[in-house]
């Protein structure tokens, strides 16, 4: 079964500098979430789409911005790159109108250094 | 905030052993507990998702329960194999979709 890619899964970058993460959810999920998780920490929300429009938002920064385009894609975008922005980036989707309980799956990570 | 919290932080078993871990949350306006099972460099893989009080779910050798009045989940691993080793994570579910995680558990089952 076809699961949740993201590309890349490792990205190294200077300070200051932009990354994009990108997210393929699973055929017919309408739902993507992106977590956040820093060394010896818990993921952590940063923000969700349906249907193209951004459904909640969690402690994301300002530098970041994402979307979810006409194909159900994802795409994180990172501007000025602090060292504090290392950390695995998780995509997960699910099907919001037809999931039990708005079960999520995941993806294997992007792993984001800044150096 | 909701905060998730687990015990223990990692666990050590031998093979054959069966073992149980811990998941606490806030029991006000509860709506879903999710447990995931995740090896390194893979995709945390779900495993259960509960809501009502009492439930208790079942996938092969793994169980869960579920007591939100007092919030929490027990997961058993019953007779664990080394390929349980992995981190067990539960995070509390939203109803805007959004899930609260812990930090894990570590499992590692010596053969």
């Amino acid at each position: 079964a076809a699961g949740v890619i993201q590309s890349p899964r490792h990205l190294i970058k200077e300070k200051r500098e932009t990354a994009t993460l990108k997210c393929y959810p699973i055929p017919r999920h309408d739902t993507v979430y992106w977590y956040q998780q820093g060394p010896g920490q818990d993921p952590q929300f940063l923000i969700s789409f349906y249907e193209k429009m951004q459904s909640d938002k969690g402690s994301i920064p300002d530098r970041f911005s994402a979307q979810q385009f006409s194909d159900y894609h994802s795409e994180l975008n990172m501007s000025s790159l602090e060292l504090g922005d290392s950390a695995l980036y998780f995509c997960a989707s699910s099907s919001w109108g037809t999931s039990t309980n708005n079960e999520q799956f995941f993806g294997p990570g992007t792993r984001l250094t800044v150096l | 905030i909701l905060n998730v919290e687990q015990s223990p932080q990692s666990l050590h078993v031998q093979e054959g052993d069966s073992t149980n871990f811990t998941c606490s949350f806030p029991s006000s306006n509860f709506y879903a507990l999710h447990w995931y099972r995740w090896e390194t460099a893979k995709s945390p893989e779900a495993l259960f998702v509960m809501t009502l009080n009492g439930d208790e779910k079942k996938k092969g050798r793994i169980s869960a329960t579920l007591n939100t009045k007092e919030g929490y989940s027990y997961l058993y691993i019953k007779g664990s194999q080394p390929e349980d080793s992995a981190t067990y994570l539960c995070a509390r579910g939203s109803t805007l979709g959004r899930l609260y995680f812990g930090r894990g558990t570590q499992l590692t089952v010596w053969p």
